[in-house]
């Protein structure tokens, strides 16, 4: 079965440090993995997937087949940064989201 | 990007009265919305497939005959909280992918959530 784990609900740190949100998967086949972000008060958002290889906001995610994760890195981060992050696989159904349990990240002054 | 609606943003309804939740994709059309439930500090929940055309999947643990969800067309799918009870107060949110654009089909735009309290 496909599952996806975010093993810390809450990561605080402070403005300008390096951050790193853990996302492990098990998913049989090619993985194609996504992250999600959930700013306060707004919609959940598409923030990276990792075909595209792209950096959005700072935030990059590299598949590590060997290690199966999907850890989304951001070298400083910034205030604005806080919100809730999901890391998410599609699964074999079709493009269903199955969750991670998300992380809080928490970015202080 | 594709643009998803919910209305309404939210309500508060009393305990034994049912609430319809709408679901819209605003300019593409969507064979597959979903439906997701969030308690506060919890993760998003999948609650169900909807699928136009044909009957919702529901997860395990949700109960079909309390959260209706009809897809008459390709751009609106509802979900019916049935007799509602204050622990179905949560925050309800859509997604739909748009599958005509070529981008890849799995990312997912979702909808601004419902917040619904039962009192």
């Amino acid at each position: 079965a496909q599952r996806v784990t975010q093993p810390e609900k809450l990561l605080s740190v402070f403005k300008g440090a390096p951050v790193e949100l853990k996302c492990n998967y098990s998913y049989s086949g090619s993985p194609e993995l996504f992250w999600y972000v959930q700013y306060s008060r707004q919609r959940l958002q598409l923030l990276l997937r990792h075909i595209s290889r792209e950096s959005i906001k700072g935030f990059t995610a590299d598949l590590n087949k060997g290690e199966t994760s999907f850890h989304l890195k951001k070298p400083f981060a910034q205030e604005e940064d806080s919100a809730m992050y999901y890391c998410a696989p599609p699964n074999n159904a079709g493009n269903m989201l199955t969750f991670g349990g998300g992380t809080r990240l928490m970015v202080k002054p | 990007g594709a643009v998803v609606s919910q209305h309404p943003s939210w309500v508060i309804c009393k305990s034994g009265t049912s609430v319809k939740i709408e679901c819209r994709s605003l300019d593409f059309q969507a064979t597959t919305m979903f439906w997701y439930r969030q308690f506060p500090k919890q993760s998003l929940m999948l609650m169900a497939t909807s699928n136009e055309g044909s009957k919702a999947t529901y997860e395990q643990g949700v109960e079909k005959d309390k959260f209706l969800i009809n897809h008459a067309s390709l751009t609106l799918s509802t979900l019916t909280v049935t007799s509602a009870h204050p622990e179905d107060s949560s925050f309800y949110i859509c997604s739909a992918s748009d599958l005509t654009t070529g981008d890849h089909t799995d990312t997912q735009y979702f909808g601004p959530g419902t917040r619904l309290t039962v009192l």
